[in-house]
């Protein structure tokens, strides 16, 4: 299940589940949004990114949705493994020809095999 | 391609010292970011340059901290008379376009 405490969010799933990661976003003016994974004491790694003309983009394993009405992102990740578990952040541009990017707080994924 | 380069990995000072991280971007990659993690936080913009110049430092503290992309050589981050709360992780990524590949990073811990 899906908890939140004083620490990172943290989603535990089972070996072979589907996990979906939630991130909301504040800036109408985005037009790029990314995930990335981090595993512990490494940088963060490029998942999927999705432009704000797009609701929708698929990668292997892994589907990115954005619903810019509420301005919500979210990260679909099929038959969740082990290897998957690693904090996931979401972030944002500032708007169109930004470059520097705002992180979420990031989302703790654990997998039980 | 050896991907983007940090060193120190890990960096120990003592309040008041100065810390020097240095970010080697991804070859054909002129820009360069900065961002800085808590534990348990996503990263926060520092500053972002290109070849020489800074473009961005509106994350930047105004005092003690300062960066540069010479025209050879690394990107280097300077942080001045570290204090306790300096202590981090410190993020560079380097782009050629829109995407960012970031490096693993140097832990600073200020004793």
């Amino acid at each position: 299940g899906e908890s939140v405490g004083l620490h990172l969010p943290t989603l535990s799933v089972q070996e072979g589940d589907n996990s979906i990661i939630n991130c909301a976003y504040s800036n109408s003016a985005s037009d790029y949004f990314i995930w990335y994974k981090q595993e512990s004491g490494k940088g963060p790694q490029f998942i999927i990114d999705i432009r704000s003309n797009m609701d929708k983009r698929q990668g292997q394993r892994v589907t990115v949705l954005l619903n810019k009405t509420v301005k919500h992102l979210s990260l679909q990740i099929a038959a969740t493994q082990p290897g998957d578990s690693a904090v996931y952040f979401c972030a944002e541009n500032k708007g169109s020809g930004y470059s520097t990017l705002t992180f979420g707080k990031g989302t703790m994924l654990l997998v039980s095999p | 391609n050896a991907g983007v380069m940090q060193n120190p990995r890990h960096l120990v000072r003592r309040r008041g010292q100065e810390a020097r991280l240095r970010c080697s971007p991804m070859k054909g990659h002129s820009h360069v970011y900065w961002y800085r993690q808590l534990p348990e936080e996503g990263l926060k913009f520092m500053v972002y340059l290109q070849k020489e110049n800074i473009i961005d430092e509106s994350g930047m503290p105004k005092e003690r901290f300062s960066a540069e992309f010479p025209k050879e050589g690394p990107s280097i981050l300077r942080i001045q008379q570290v204090v306790r709360g300096d202590s981090a992780a410190y993020f560079c990524a380097s782009s050629g376009g829109e995407s960012y590949t970031f490096g693993s990073g140097t832990r600073l811990t200020v004793v």
